[in-house]
């Protein structure tokens, strides 16, 4: 099946740094998106972005779908970004694999004051 | 419009005993989809349903079994409880078809004793 690697597996920054956490698929996917684990467990909605560039807020996420990578931008990071970050996919095709995500093994992110 | 909601919350069950998990996807979804958590696994894929029929399956044993009902609500049923199931249980819901973003529950937290 497919593989997702995350990278780093640990962070720790300082409120106020910049921070990017990459995420590589061994295949093409499709429905890439990236979550936020907060601490009681719920996966909340970051980015839905199987392609191109898109912001919100202090976050920005880049994907390159033909290089198989996702980049996730934290920038003027707060004690509240703290948490794991989960990027996931799903297989090609569509129509054989649905909605099956394959997460990646996350980012602990660790903000200071 | 509410999110998607799981319960019980919390559950501890010994070994042996079955357990079921209720999921109420967001008003007008009608995939569901179901991961287990653990710290050694990560995220796994348990299975999708999407208008009443399992569209998709993970790799778990057949102690683990789904249903969706006609107003899309999932259920999932793990019978013989082993303590490896002991687990963050969450459930997705995203609109029909493939291809859409995928939205998580709070998780049930499933501990076996």
């Amino acid at each position: 099946g497919i593989q997702v690697e995350q990278s780093p597996p640990d962070l720790i920054l300082q409120e106020g740094a910049n921070s990017t956490l990459r995420c590589n698929f061994s295949d093409s996917v499709n429905n890439l998106q990236w979550f936020h684990q907060n601490p009681w467990g719920q996966l909340i909605n970051l980015f839905y972005i199987p392609s191109g560039t898109k912001q919100n807020g202090r976050l920005c996420a880049t994907t390159v779908a033909t290089e198989r990578y996702s980049l996730l931008y934290i920038s003027s990071s707060q004690t509240t970004d703290s948490g794991v970050y989960f990027c996931a996919g799903t297989r090609s095709p569509l129509m054989e694999y649905g909605n099956k995500l394959v997460f990646g093994a996350g980012t602990i992110l660790r903000v200071k004051s | 419009k509410a999110g998607v909601t799981q319960t019980p919350r919390y559950l501890i069950k010994t070994r042996g005993q079955q357990v079921t998990l209720s999921c109420s996807p967001i008003s007008g979804h009608r995939s569901v989809s179901w991961y287990q958590q653990t710290p050694g696994q990560g995220l796994q894929f348990l299975f999708e349903y999407f208008s009443e029929t399992q569209r998709n399956k993970g790799n778990f044993p057949g102690r683990f079994s789904g249903r969706q009902f006609s107003n899309s609500r999932s259920e999932m049923n793990v019978s013989t409880l082993e303590l490896g199931d002991s687990a963050l249980y969450l459930c997705a819901s995203s609109l029909a078809g493939t291809g859409r973003v995928q939205y998580f529950g709070p998780g049930t937290r499933l501990l076996v004793l």
